[in-house]
């Protein structure tokens, strides 16, 4: 099946640093979604990802989709505290397949 | 929020009982799936079900047997539980419409200790 990668595991900023958060492929990707899970809570659809090179943003956080839709980003500008949880990318798991496989996900830490 | 819920929200349980977890939707989702989540594995997919007694195994089903006699319900049973099933279920539903995903709603989860 599908596998993702996801990097880093962790990351700590001190608030107002920009962060970002990479996915990556071995094959390409019919689409990509991102997902954020707050402390004790529950995954939370973000946005997804169809086209090649597509960029979608969101207030402060940008969303990208490579070229060859083999990679993904997330970059938040200027992290606030409410930014901390774990944010997730997730890809179809094969062809026509509607489950999802799920990078394992980077912690992002925020520190006042 | 979507109309998910999972009861029991907490659980502790011994070696070797049955347990079942429960997800309930009030979204009419055809799909709905099961996973869990452990640190510095993520989210692994248990079973899934694409429809009243449809369903199907993912990557992490040994341990595992599900049911859905209803649209709205799908259980999870952990015939003999054991430590290493000690994790954090989520349930989620989803509806295909145009494309291969959809976005996939999450329930609030359950937290599952077996000592």
């Amino acid at each position: 099946g599908q596998q993702v990668m996801q990097i880093p595991q962790y990351q700590h900023v001190q608030e107002g640093e920009d962060f970002t958060t990479y996915c990556n492929s071995s094959t390409t990707l019919s689409n990509i979604q991102w997902y954020k899970q707050r402390p004790g809570g529950h995954p939370v659809f973000l946005i997804q990802l169809v086209k090649s090179g597509e960029v979608k943003k969101q207030k402060r956080l940008t969303f990208q989709f490579g070229e060859a839709k083999k990679n993904s980003s997330l970059h938040i500008t200027a992290t606030q505290t409410t930014d901390v949880g774990t944010y997730f990318c997730a890809a179809n798991s094969g062809a026509g397949s509607y489950q999802l496989t799920f990078g394992k996900g980077t912690k992002l830490s925020v520190i006042p | 929020d979507a109309g998910i819920t999972q009861s029991p929200r907490h659980k502790v349980t011994e070696t070797g009982t049955p347990v079942t977890l429960r997800c309930h939707q009030t979204e009419n989702h055809r799909y709905m799936y099961w996973y869990r989540q452990d640190p510095g594995h993520g989210l692994r997919l248990i079973h899934y079900s694409y429809g009243v007694k449809d369903t199907d195994k993912g990557e992490v089903s040994d341990g595992y047997s599900v049911s859905r006699s209803k649209t709205e319900d799908f259980l999870l049973t952990l015939e003999s539980a054991t430590s290493s099933q000690t994790s954090v279920y989520f349930c989620a539903i989803s509806e295909p419409g145009l494309g291969y995903t959809d976005t996939q709603y999450f329930g609030p989860g359950t937290r599952l200790t077996v000592l």
